[in-house]
C-alpha cells in the first residue's frame, strides 16, 4: 500500500538556522502530498499542499517541492524560530479511490534562542 | 471562534464501557473524517464521511461506529472499550473530497 518515510525522527537547532526534513513516498501515480504541523496539545494544522510534478506548496515561511523522480517532498525553512518548535507530518492522499490522508511518522523539531 | 468541537476534550473510561465521542465542524464543508493518534502508532485514518454517507472504513473491529446526525455532524460511537483503545481521536473535515483536511483539537481517551 500507499506509504510516507519521513527519515528525521528529531531535528535540534538554534534560532536562525536552516531547517530540512526529508519526506519521501511510495505511491502509484500523483498522489496529492502534504505538510501538517502539531503543537502540543493540538491538532495538525494544514500547512499547504501540492499535487503535481514540480509544483512548490509554500506557507509560514515553509515551502516544500513535489519531485516525483526521487518520489520526494522534503520541507525546508531558512531561518528557524523558537516558534517553529512542533511536530511535522508529511503525508499523502491515497491514489486509488480512498480518501484517507496517510501520514508519516512525524518529526519533532526543537529551536533553541 | 473554534471552527471544529471535539468534545469531551479529555475521557477517562473503564475497560467493558461504550462511550460517545462528538464532533461538531462549522467550516461548511462536505467531508468528515476520524483518526487515531496513539504512542504506538502516528495518525491513523479510520473513517470518512461524504454528504452524511460513509465512504471509506480501514478500521478493522465493528466495535468503532461513527454516527452522522446532521451534515456537520461526525460522533464515533465506541463500544467494548479496552485499554489498547486509549489514544486521542481527531476529528477533520474538508470542502470535498481529496481536499485538504483541518483537524479539530482532538479527544484524549484513556481506558483503565
Amino acid at each position: 500500500g500507499d506509504s510516507v518515510t519521513q527519515t528525521e525522527g528529531q531535528v535540534a537547532l538554534s534560532e536562525e538556522d536552516f531547517l530540512t526534513i526529508h519526506c519521501n513516498y511510495s505511491a502509484s501515480g500523483y498522489p496529492a502530498l502534504f505538510w501538517y504541523v502539531q503543537y502540543p496539545g493540538e491538532g495538525p494544522q494544514f500547512l499547504f499542499r501540492a499535487s503535481r510534478d514540480k509544483e512548490k506548496g509554500s506557507s509560514r515561511g515553509f515551502e516544500a517541492t513535489y519531485n516525483k523522480e526521487t518520489t520526494s517532498f522534503h520541507l525546508q525553512k531558512a531561518s528557524v524560530q523558537e516558534s517553529d518548535s512542533a511536530v511535522y507530518y508529511c503525508a499523502l492522499g491515497e491514489n486509488q479511490g480512498g480518501r484517507a490522508l496517510i501520514f508519516g511518522t512525524g518529526t519533532t523539531v526543537s529551536v533553541s534562542p | 471562534d473554534p471552527k471544529i468541537i471535539q468534545k469531551p476534550k479529555y475521557l477517562v473510561a473503564v475497560t467493558g464501557s461504550e462511550k460517545i465521542l462528538i464532533c461538531e465542524q462549522y467550516l461548511g464543508h462536505n467531508a468528515m473524517y476520524w483518526y487515531r493518534q496513539s504512542a504506538k502508532k502516528p495518525l491513523e485514518f479510520m473513517f470518512s464521511y461524504s454528504y452524511q454517507k460513509l465512504m471509506d472504513n480501514q478500521t478493522a473491529s465493528s466495535r468503532f461506529q461513527p454516527q452522522s446526525s446532521k451534515k456537520n455532524h461526525l460522533d464515533l460511537q465506541i463500544t467494548a472499550l479496552k485499554p489498547d483503545d486509549s489514544a486521542t481521536y481527531f476529528c477533520a473535515s474538508s470542502q470535498y473530497n481529496y481536499a485538504e483536511q483541518f483537524f479539530g483539537p482532538g479527544t484524549r481517551l484513556t481506558v483503565l
